[in-house]
């Protein structure tokens, strides 16, 4: 059973850069079956996606982050990572790493169990 | 990027109650529309997939319907572990893939 873990600074300062990394065990992240996201959740408030990396090495992004935002892949290590720059309250949330299943599916079936990012100063 | 809204944003019910909460898209997404389940301080549980289909696990008083731009969740004897927070989402063409903005099932 595919599992995913999230890992990061947890506080960070106004206009730093945020690096997460979300290891997966159980599973290939080199694989056609899966798309690996970013999804973020500000406290009290909904869920926003945020990126998806596919094993070819290309990855998606939401549009209103496109700019700071990047998502790569390090197979060697079996982990994908986040890096989002410039930083600001707002930015301030939940992370969770989920792994997307394509096919019929096309569904988010596993999560991690998310980490806190706190922006302040 | 397509709009997902749901109604309501929070509701308040009993146990044993039938539940229904509804997805809308901003144009249509096939069945490409799945539900999630979030409790506190948790990370969110897939329920449904394909907009209709179970996830392995998940209790039967769940459901799903829809196609297009309408989709429901229903939950049929509203059981006390139920009281959370669902997420429709939707996974058509290309991402972003975006979330509604969720539904709180509250005790009555």
């Amino acid at each position: 059973q595919v599992q995913l873990h999230e890992s990061g600074p947890g506080l960070l300062m106004p206009s730093e850069t945020l690096s997460l990394t979300c290891t997966v065990s159980g599973d290939s992240i080199y694989s056609n079956n899966y798309y690996w996201s970013w999804i973020r959740q500000p406290p009290g408030k909904g869920l926003e996606w945020v990126g998806a990396f596919f094993y070819t090495g290309y990855s998606y992004y939401n549009p209103s982050l496109k700019s700071r935002v990047i998502i790569s892949g390090d197979t060697s290590k079996n982990q994908f990572s986040l890096t989002l720059t410039s930083v600001t309250a707002a930015d301030t949330a939940v992370y969770y790493c989920a792994r997307l299943v394509r096919g019929t599916d096309y569904s988010f079936d596993s999560w991690g169990q998310g980490t806190l990012l706190t922006v302040a100063s | 990027d397509i709009q997902m809204t749901q109604s309501p944003s929070s509701l308040s019910a009993s146990v044993g109650d039938r539940v229904t909460i509804s997805c809308r898209a901003g144009q249509s997404i096939s069945n490409f529309l799945n539900w999630y389940q979030q409790k506190p301080g948790k990370a969110p549980k897939l329920l449904i997939y394909a907009a209709s289909s179970l996830q392995s696990g998940v209790p039967s008083r769940f459901s799903g319907s829809g196609s297009g731009t309408d989709f429901t969740l229903t939950i049929s004897g509203l059981q006390p572990e139920d009281f959370a927070t669902y997420y429709c989402q939707h996974t058509y063409s290309t991402p972003p893939w975006t979330f509604g903005q969720g539904s709180k099932v509250e005790v009555k």
